[in-house]
């Protein structure tokens, strides 16, 4: 199957300070890759749709002007979290793929 | 109601026993069925991918799908400590590509005791 990296897989950070979260894809080009949040013992949601070339969808309730998606090449798609605050702390996983969806690993964010 | 129902669990079964997983969905668009298995702390694996309704077998897995009922299955069969993870369903109704967003059910969590 394809292959999605992120880095990093975990990041400590203090409150107010932006975190940026990278998603590669290794041996596919990707120009659509999708960003789900997860919290403990919940299922992933879709935040946004990253869209390579052009500006990301972001799903209801989700801040586009806080959660900043760039997909700037087919193999890169990064999300920043600015102005993180402790309810931001939760694991974030990209995914993208040709004819099916894989999987990143997973960046463990704690915001103290 | 939520658009996939699945039973978070825990379910624990001895090694050896057949497990099954389900899920039950309300919009009928959704002609595209995957299972996910996620352990601790790591992104989900892609396990099994059907196709409208149906049955697909995959080593000891084996998903079923009936598009009738609304529900989807997952079998494990001979099931092993390393299989203990989070099991998740996943589906949609635009196809199964990387340019299509899943809707998820909320995954069991299975352990399987040695």
């Amino acid at each position: 199957g394809a292959v999605v990296s992120q880095h990093p897989s975990w990041v400590i950070c203090k409150s107010g300070t932006s975190v940026k979260i990278e998603c590669r894809s290794l041996d596919f080009q990707a120009t659509t890759m999708f960003w789900y949040r997860q919290f403990p013992k919940q299922s992933l949601m879709l935040m946004a749709t990253s869209n390579e070339g052009s500006k990301a969808t972001y799903e209801q309730g989700v801040e586009k002007d806080k959660f900043l998606i760039n997909h700037a090449s087919l193999t890169l798609s990064t999300l920043t979290v600015t102005s993180a605050h402790p309810e931001d702390s939760s694991f974030y996983i990209c995914s993208g793929g040709v004819t099916t969806q894989y999987f990143g690993p997973g960046t463990r964010l704690l915001v103290l | 109601q939520k658009e996939v129902e699945q039973d978070p669990g825990p379910l624990s079964v001895p090694e050896g026993a057949i497990v099954s997983l389900n899920c039950t969905y309300s919009n009928s668009a959704f002609q595209y069925f995957m299972w996910y298995r996620q352990y601790s702390r790591k992104g989900p694996e892609l396990l099994m991918y059907t196709y409208s309704s149906g049955n697909k077998e995959d080593g000891r897995f084996t998903a079923q799908v009936d598009k009738s009922s609304k529900y989807i299955s997952l079998f494990i069969r001979d099931s092993q400590p390393s299989d203990s993870a989070t099991y998740l369903c996943a589906m949609s109704a635009a196809g199964a590509s990387g340019n299509t967003p899943l809707v998820f059910g909320k995954g069991t969590r299975l352990s399987v005791i040695a």
